[in-house]
């Protein structure tokens, strides 16, 4: 089956750190970016940015530079979004999504996280 | 950096045919495509490279293109299709992905 899982939801205080999988099954993991998408509560749909999955580059949106790090484990076909730093204003459901020649054509279920002391 | 901007809400009455808009500059040359997100869940793509659709998508979905303005299509309205949509292009100058602001669809 074609999907992305994510992992669960996430509680933490501001300043510590926060890691999110997600998971790809049923296609060639390396074949597709994988795109990060944020939507904070009752707001749109904001890019963060993506990860090449074949060589590992990435490309950050302007607002994320900085605190937020992609990386992969292609020997599990899993990426990853780390943000440093949280702050209250990071409390978000996080998502990610397949890269498809421009669209996203594939998402993960979303994972939400909430930042509060 | 890219701006797309979208009217916050529209409603249509079942069977109705509900469009809606996306604009931005010279938006017509760009590959537009629309997500669309109901209410705790995440999004999915409706149309691609402007008017295409993924399997499993209704015919009643299409879109078009040009100018400033991209348009989302919804014909035959019906009650399952209320949920928020969103259009979304790749900005070539700032090498960034874009989302429009997205816009509510209540069905009356």
């Amino acid at each position: 089956q074609v999907q992305l899982v994510q992992s669960g939801s996430e509680l933490k205080k501001p300043g510590a750190s926060m890691k999110v999988s997600c998971k790809a099954s049923g296609y060639s993991f390396t074949s597709y970016a994988v795109n990060w998408v944020r939507q904070a509560p009752g707001q749109g749909l904001e890019w963060m940015g993506w990860i090449n999955t074949n060589v590992g580059n990435s490309n950050y949106a302007q607002a994320f530079t900085g605190r937020s790090v992609f990386s992969l484990d292609t020997s599990v076909n899993t990426a990853y979004l780390q943000i440093n730093n949280l702050k209250s204003e990071d409390t978000a459901v996080y998502y990610c999504a397949r890269e498809n020649q421009g669209s996203f054509d594939l998402w993960g279920r979303g994972t939400p996280v909430t930042v509060s002391s | 950096s890219y701006v797309l901007t979208q009217p916050p809400s529209v409603s249509v009455a079942p069977g109705k045919t509900a469009r809606i808009t996306c604009g931005g500059n010279n938006i017509g040359s760009k590959s537009v495509h629309w997500y669309q997100q109901k209410s705790g869940q995440a999004p999915v793509l409706v149309i691609f490279s402007a008017g295409d659709r993924p399997s499993g998508i209704p015919e009643r979905f299409s879109g078009s293109n040009s100018g400033n303005t991209a348009t989302l299509t919804i014909s035959r309205v019906e009650a399952g299709d209320e949920a928020d949509y969103y259009c979304h292009v790749w900005d070539l100058s700032s090498d960034h992905y874009v989302f429009g602001t997205g816009t509510k669809v209540t069905v009356l």
